[in-house]
């Protein structure tokens, strides 16, 4: 079955540094979602990648879309204290099939 | 709009007991999936029901199962929990084909002691 891994499992950064966090599928995916969790909370929907090779940006967060459509990868520029949280990559492959998420805390 | 409720917020039982975990979905989703999540696993999918019928089921043994009622609102049983069940319990909607992507329920923190 599909699998989705994510790299790094954990990143600890001083704020104001960038994070990046890749997701890799074993399979073509027909498009890739994004999620936060804050911690004590529940995953928030992020952004939905369809298209190969899309990007698109939400203020500091840029998402990318492999143009194999099997990898994908969220990078957070000058990081803040409120991006603390797991992101988590998810298959589109109802249901969808998340990765294990990469941690980030962020040192103020 | 009410987003996903889930009941109860935290739920402690015996090992042996039986759970009742309970979902309702945004207002006109009719796909309801849930996922449990121990901690350093991730988010592991357990079932998936649309228009009342278990659509997938997730590696999970036969003592996980659930339902969907007419209102497509929707509860997660486990039986004869086994202390490795101590999750948090996310039930989740979505209305496919918009894009909008899942919205989760605040889950239900189950213990079991």
């Amino acid at each position: 079955g599909q699998q989705v891994m994510q790299i790094p499992q954990y990143q600890h950064v001083q704020e104001g540094e960038d994070f990046t966090t890749y997701c890799n599928s074993s399979t073509t995916l027909s498009n890739i979602q994004w999620y936060k969790q804050r911690p004590g909370g529940h995953p928030v929907f992020l952004i939905q990648l369809v298209k190969s090779g899309e990007v698109k940006k939400q203020k500091r967060l840029t998402f990318q879309f492999g143009e194999a459509k099997k990898n994908s990868s969220l990078h957070i520029t000058a990081t803040q204290t409120t991006d603390v949280g797991t992101y988590f990559c998810a298959g589109e492959n109802t249901p969808l099939v998340f990765g294990k998420g990469t941690r980030l805390s962020v040192i103020a | 709009e009410a987003g996903v409720t889930q009941s109860p917020t935290h739920l402690i039982k015996t090992r042996g007991q039986q759970a009742t975990l309970r979902c309702s979905p945004i207002s006109g989703h009719t796909s309801v999936y849930w996922y449990q999540q121990a901690l350093g696993l991730g988010l592991q999918f357990l079932l998936w029901y649309d228009e009342g019928e278990e659509r997938n089921r997730g590696n999970f043994p036969p003592r996980f199962s659930g339902r969907q009622f007419p209102n497509y609102s929707s509860e997660l049983n486990v039986n004869a929990l086994e202390l490795e069940d101590s999750a948090l319990y996310l039930c989740a909607s979505s209305l496919e084909g918009t894009g909008v992507g899942y919205t989760f329920g605040s889950g239900t923190r189950l213990t079991v002691v």
